[in-house]
């Protein structure tokens, strides 16, 4: 079975720290993903990587970056954690361009 | 950019059908999909159906592909209340190897009505 992990369900912050929201897939998968889900505004996509090391922004990159050490994992980071940043953010994983996307259960952040 | 569109709320009553509706822009659109969420959790793939099918059924799903009108719908005969999710609707298309090309609509949110 297909399985995506996010290190953490829940997640409250404050305003300025920096934030690590950790993916692990183990399907082997090329791609994976960063979207943030915002009521109305449906899946936007913030990041991806399609190998280790390699890092494309999507539509929303500001204020995130991204690491890619291990095809397995992939990081997303707030540097400085801002309230407009109060999110659900999911993860998903492909086996290539155009494959069907995997997610992760979600993290759901707030930014005091 | 291309859109993917769908309506932001479906209300049913427990054991009628539900109908979802998406149209979408990118005539170059290869793959169709159905995800669903139910709250607090990640999206579910759900089904999908190849664009070169107009029609493919499971259990009590049926999507429904018009190409020509680029419309996409999900049909869920016997609607249950632990079908009330939010539905989002996904298209992908073929690209060079390192572009994203997978787009969602907004998401439908499905509430069923004992």
């Amino acid at each position: 079975d297909v399985k995506v992990t996010q290190s953490s369900r829940y997640l409250v912050k404050r305003t300025g720290e920096k934030v690590f929201l950790e993916c692990v897939q183990d399907m082997d998968h090329e791609n994976m993903f960063w979207y943030r889900q915002d009521p109305g505004l449906g899946l936007r996509l913030i990041y991806f990587s399609y190998d280790v090391k390699m890092k494309e922004k999507g539509d929303i990159p500001e204020g995130y970056s991204v690491s890619r050490e291990k095809k397995e994992r992939f990081s997303l980071i707030l540097e400085s954690a801002s309230t407009n940043q109060t999110s659900m953010y999911l993860c998903a994983s492909s086996s290539g361009p155009g494959d069907t996307q995997y997610f992760g259960p979600g993290t759901r952040l707030t930014v005091l | 950019g291309e859109d993917v569109e769908q309506s932001l709320f479906l209300s049913v009553r427990e054991g009628d059908s539900s109908v979802i509706n998406c149209t979408y822009t990118d005539s170059s659109s290869t793959y169709l999909y159905w995800y669903k969420q139910e709250p607090g959790a990640g999206l579910q793939l759900l089904t999908y159906i190849f664009s070169n099918m107009d029609m493919k059924q499971d259990q009590r799903l049926t999507v429904l592909l018009n190409k020509k009108d680029k419309h996409l719908s999900l049909r869920i005969a016997d609607t249950q209340t632990g079908d009330s999710a939010i539905y989002f609707c996904a298209e992908s298309a073929p690209s060079s190897y390192n572009n994203n090309d997978m787009r969602f609509g907004a998401g439908t949110r499905l509430t069923v009505k004992p």
